[in-house]
């Protein structure tokens, strides 16, 4: 069975970094692109950012690029993302998601989420 | 970059067929998924590649894509089916994936 477990979510302040994690399980994880994709509260979804299967190809949303930082590691069958230079906007539940093979794929799996909270 | 506009609600009666819009220029040319959730629930894959269910979704959900809009329809819809709808689109000229704004389907 696919499972995807996000970890880290918390409250942190403004200006502040946090790191969240996605432990993978139940697939071969080295052959799939992973996502990060964020929702604020009563907002849609947001996609944040992108890896390949063996990190060559990273791509960021524009709102987040500079600030956030995706890897993965193959071995531990994870995806991290870390976050710097939060605001209160970074406010959101964080899910990974499955890609496939290539860009153009569909997310067809998905974590339950990690909640940020960017408050004083 | 590239916008998808999905309309915010879509109200359809027990029984009767949902049909939820994803514009975009030329979307035609693009593949385009769309992903259902539920409050509290993370999104469920229910079409790729413009009309392709996964594997555990009724056959109730179907998709299409021609021109400047995608649709998302659902037949005979029932009460389980009031959800949150996102249509989702990889766009290569920024190399960002773009999500629609999202539709809220009512079961009347």
């Amino acid at each position: 069975e696919v499972q995807l477990v996000e970890s880290g979510g918390g409250l942190v302040k403004p200006g502040g970094s946090l790191r969240i994690s996605c432990a993978a399980s139940g697939f071969s994880f080295s052959r799939y692109n992973m996502n990060w994709v964020r929702q604020a509260p009563g907002k849609g979804l947001e996609w944040v950012s992108f890896t390949s299967t063996g990190s060559s190809y990273i791509y960021y949303a524009d709102s987040v690029k500079g600030r956030f930082t995706i890897s993965r590691d193959n071995a531990k069958n994870s995806l991290f993302l870390q976050m710097n230079s939060l605001r209160a906007e970074d406010t959101a539940v964080y899910y990974c998601a499955r890609g496939g093979a290539t860009n153009r794929d569909g997310f067809d799996f998905w974590g339950q989420g990690t909640m940020v909270t960017v408050s004083s | 970059s590239y916008v998808l506009t999905q309309p915010p609600s879509v109200s359809v009666a027990p029984g009767k067929t949902a049909s939820i819009t994803c514009g975009g220029n030329n979307i035609g040319s693009e593949s385009v998924h769309w992903y259902q959730q539920k409050p509290g629930q993370a999104p469920v894959l229910v079409i790729f590649y413009d009309s392709d269910r996964p594997s555990g979704i009724p056959e109730r959900f179907s998709g299409s894509n021609s021109g400047n809009t995608a649709t998302l329809t659902i037949s005979r819809v029932e009460a389980g089916d009031e959800a949150d709808y996102y249509c989702h689109v990889w766009d290569s000229g920024s190399n960002h994936v773009m999500f629609g704004g999202g539709t809220k389907l009512t079961v009347l």
